[in-house]
């Protein structure tokens, strides 16, 4: 069964500085991992996809690699900045060959970034 | 931008009753998801929809869940009788093919008392 994991649980930065967030996974057959950002209370907004094939995508100041033989993937957030305080969470596809997707997440990294 | 709209945002509900959570997924998706998260706990999958049936679901996803797509927007989720721990935030999800994307809408914050 694959497990997901997210190091650290929290995080606290200055503004402007650049942050590595980590997940790792069990089970490295994998479709792809995704990224999301979850606000308090509200819903996941999807950051980024890399599909297994891949070893990285870039948005903006995000940057996503993905290592699936050693079962890590890292978000990387350039220059942060206040408005990206947010739980981070990552998310890996199994890949069930059964033409399934379901998410297996991890609990997630808070980030706080200080003005 | 399209997005996946959820309704209610908040139920209260007795327990026992049962309650539907309404999701209207992106319109030219395929695949549809309910996932559920409890307070301070990982977001968990419950069941996968695709071509009219279930396609996949979690030992979470009981005799008491069900999921429908009634018309051609509409994808709901059923609670027949639910319980104290049913409490929880509930999340649809769709995505328009296998191995890209998932749109998530904001979630049902469901309490059950």
């Amino acid at each position: 069964k694959q497990e997901v994991t997210q190091i650290p649980a929290a995080l606290s930065v200055p503004e402007g500085e650049n942050l590595v967030l980590n997940c790792s996974f069990t089970d490295s057959a994998i479709y792809n991992l995704q990224w999301f950002r979850q606000d308090p209370g509200k819903g996941l907004t999807s950051l980024l996809l890399i599909q297994s094939s891949q070893r990285e995508q870039t948005s903006g100041r995000l940057n996503a690699s993905l290592d699936k033989s050693s079962g890590r993937s890292t978000l990387y957030i350039a220059a942060s900045q206040p408005g990206d305080s947010a739980t981070y969470l990552c998310a890996a596809d199994p890949y069930s060959g059964a033409g399934s997707y379901q998410l297996t997440f991890g609990k997630g990294t808070k980030l706080s970034v200080i003005p | 931008e399209p997005e996946v709209t959820q309704t209610p945002s908040h139920q209260v509900t007795q327990m026992g009753q049962e309650v539907i959570l309404r999701c209207v997924p992106i319109s030219n998706h395929l695949y549809f998801y309910w996932y559920r998260q409890i307070l301070g706990q990982k977001v968990e999958f419950l069941v996968s929809f695709y071509n009219n049936e279930i396609s996949e679901k979690s030992e979470i996803f009981d005799d008491q869940f069900s999921v429908e797509r009634p018309d051609g927007s509409n994808f709901t989720l059923k609670i027949r009788s639910t319980k104290l721990e049913d409490s929880a935030m509930y999340f649809c999800a769709s995505l328009y093919h296998q191995n890209t994307e998932a749109f998530f809408g904001q979630g049902t914050r469901l309490t059950v008392v």
